[in-house]
């Protein structure tokens, strides 16, 4: 099974509401990342936060993450039909020399003008 | 800004063709990545490079070969292809640190018929 887990698997707002997309994973790590992909589109990195990091701030995203819950969550807010994408979590677990991230099967967020 | 791009965003080849993708990039990044997308798996590593002519397989490498002759570029071989390697295929740089922020091009989505 995957190391990061993105939950829920689709998710969808109205415009101007607060989005929350959750991250879990198994095993210890070095640093948490989230992504975006637009539709059909490549995958733009978003924030990178590190395991001795509790909280990251973005302009209009937030993420946190709790090592002890091996968790994190990305906060939108405000959200504009723009942020309509899939999330994705990639964790680089610290315990794996192969030097590679470990991605999740992402949160497909719909923004409803 | 980083520019990572694809030689093709979309590419219908047949059974049993000798398959090219390429990838370049454009910040003298260290690190270049393939990775396939493919919906409910997330993305799944192929092979990576850290350097001129070095490689290690990731996840997934069979039936794929790649190529790193120049730090820009980096090409994904399909030597046979086959229906089953039908999907959206990533490329993907970093600076140092493999497991740092990664940048990614467009996406080439191939349909093997």
């Amino acid at each position: 099974s995957q190391q990061g887990e993105e939950d829920p698997q689709a998710l969808s707002i109205q415009e101007g509401e607060n989005a929350t997309m959750n991250c879990s994973y198994k095993t210890s790590i070095n640093n948490l990342q989230w992504y975006r992909q637009n539709s059909g589109r490549g995958l733009v990195h978003l924030i990178l936060i590190r395991s001795n990091e509790r909280e990251k701030h973005s302009g209009r995203l937030r993420v946190t993450l709790d090592t002890s819950k091996k968790s994190s969550s990305l906060l939108i807010t405000a959200s504009r039909a723009a942020d309509t994408a899939s999330y994705f979590c990639a964790t680089d677990p610290s315990m794996d020399s192969s030097y590679k991230l470990i991605f999740g099967s992402g949160t497909r967020l719909l923004v409803r003008p | 800004d980083v520019k990572v791009t694809q030689s093709s965003r979309y590419l219908v080849k047949r059974t049993g063709e000798k398959v090219f993708l390429e990838c370049v990039q454009d910040m003298d990044h260290e690190n270049m990545f393939w990775y396939r997308q493919d919906p409910g798996l997330g993305l799944r590593l192929i092979y990576f490079s850290y350097d001129v002519k070095m490689k290690e397989k990731g996840d997934i490498p069979e039936g794929y070969s790649v190529s790193r002759e120049k730090k820009e570029r980096f090409s994904l071989i399909l030597e046979s292809a086959s229906t089953n390697q039908t999907s959206m295929y990533l490329c993907a740089s970093s600076l140092f640190d493999p497991r740092d922020e990664q940048y990614f091009g467009p996406g080439t989505r191939l349909t093997v018929t």
